[in-house]
């Protein structure tokens, strides 16, 4: 399967405390996205790192990529209640064909 | 504008229905997206319009028929649904970046589908 795999599967943590997700996956890729989604609405792209590309920043969130491994991480920094949702990583082999990962449910507690 | 429109947001149906589902965007973007995500599960890739013409169908079965009528809008009839069918189905766009393959999805809200 092209699906990312990640992990954990759920997160709970403390305000202010990092966040970090994994995603694993098997076939080669274009590029890696992570998107997040609030409860049963649409998703919300953060970031997109290439393959040829090997850490990326956006404000609190960091991104690396590991295409030897296979694998990328999440890290989001001085995490808030309003960052609690589900994050997934979605895979780009080129084209048009964007698979996601199964999704890492974070829980931010006030 | 850079909004994905959905609608309806809520949709129940019978098994002998025929209902669609509509989205409309005008960020000009040509690739326009339709995925399926049952409870806690990953969005599923369903079709990808491009320029109008379809691009990519994974295998979805012929009770769902998409239409691109013009590159702002896209629609998904449905007809003789399964209750397994019920899920949220989202809607997303995208520029067309087909060599660099940085297609950024914008996502509409979903319509979430029940069929009875």
């Amino acid at each position: 399967s092209q699906q990312g795999e990640e992990d954990p599967q759920a997160l709970s943590i403390q305000e202010g405390e990092n966040a970090t997700m994994n995603c694993s996956y098997k076939t080669s890729i274009n590029n890696l996205q992570w998107y997040r989604q609030n409860s049963g609405r649409g998703l919300v792209h953060l970031i997109l790192i290439r393959s040829n590309e090997r850490e990326k920043h956006s404000g609190r969130l960091r991104v690396t990529l590991d295409t030897s491994k296979k694998s990328s991480s999440l890290l989001i920094t001085a995490s808030r209640a309003a960052d609690t949702a589900s994050y997934f990583c979605a895979l780009n082999t080129g084209g048009f064909k964007t698979i996601f990962g199964a999704g890492t449910r974070l829980f931010v507690k006030a | 504008d850079t909004e994905v429109t959905q609608t309806p947001k809520h949709l129940v149906m019978g098994m002998t229905n025929k209902k669609s589902l509509k989205c409309e965007q005008h960020m000009g973007h040509r690739a326009m997206y339709w995925y399926k995500q049952k409870a806690k599960k990953p969005p599923e890739l369903m079709f990808v319009y491009s320029y109008e013409k379809l691009s990519i169908n994974e295998s979805v079965p012929s009770r769902f028929s998409p239409e691109c009528p013009n590159s702002s809008l896209l629609n998904l009839h449905l007809h003789a649904l399964q209750p397994e069918d019920s899920a949220l189905y989202l809607c997303a766009s995208s520029q067309v970046a087909r060599l660099s393959g940085a297609n950024v999805l914008t996502f509409g809200a979903g319509s979430r589908l029940t069929v009875l």
